[in-house]
């Protein structure tokens, strides 16, 4: 089974500090995608990226980086934490198109950040 | 912004179908639709995807009408393990890649 796990399950920081949010998955998947998820809101795409070093904006990309050296690895980086940012991490991962189950995301058990 | 269109909330009574709808107006002919949900605390979980043809597995149904403007997924025989918010979505093409992009999904609430 494909298995896509994010370093933490809770964290607790502090307003400007830098937050790093790491994601690996074990099924050499090429596309990785970080959601944010808050009440009323639903899941909003953050960054995601379809290949080692490469990333595409979301659409709420403001206030977040990412890195993606390693093919499993995709890492979210908050380099100066707010309260706003106070939410709910999810990871995902898919095969790129034309390899089989194309389209099904994979996700990890989320991250719950809390900014103070 | 999501492509898809869902109802806030539905309820169901425990061993009746549900029919969950979703509005897809703008679908292009090679985009696929997805379902997926999310039990409370845990990340989404795929169900079901397809392009025109009606789809059965394990989990569910999903009819898309001829004009592929909508769809509506079915759980045969809902239980209470099936409440979760349920989430159409459509597949959007970006920089070279594909995404999907969620909406805020249908609130299913299994009663006894």
């Amino acid at each position: 089974d494909v298995k896509v796990t994010q370093s933490s399950r809770y964290l607790v920081k502090r307003t400007g500090e830098k937050v790093f949010l790491e994601c690996v998955q074990d099924m050499d998947h090429e596309n990785m995608f970080w959601y944010r998820q808050d009440p009323g809101l639903g899941l909003r795409l953050i960054y995601f990226s379809y290949d080692v070093k490469m990333k595409e904006k979301g659409d709420i990309p403001e206030g977040y980086s990412v890195s993606r050296e390693k093919k499993e690895r995709f890492s979210l980086i908050l380099e100066s934490a707010s309260t706003n940012q106070t939410s709910m991490y999810l990871c995902a991962s898919t095969p790129s198109a034309g390899q089989p189950n194309t389209g099904e995301l994979f996700f990890g058990e989320g991250s719950r950040l809390t900014v103070l | 912004d999501a492509k898809t269109t869902q109802p806030t909330s539905m309820d169901c009574a425990e061993g009746r179908a549900a029919n969950l709808p979703c509005n897809h107006s703008t679908i292009s002919g090679n985009e696929y639709v997805y379902w997926y949900r999310q039990i409370h605390s845990q990340g989404p979980q795929y169900i079901i995807h397809g392009l025109k043809n009606n789809e059965t597995n394990e989990m569910a149904s999903l009819i898309i009408t001829e004009d592929r403007k909508s769809s509506t997924l079915i759980l045969p025989h809902a239980t209470l393990r099936d409440t979760a918010v349920y989430y159409c979505i459509v597949r959007v093409t970006q920089g070279g890649s594909e995404k999907l992009v969620f909406g805020k999904g249908t609130k299913l609430t299994v009663n006894p």
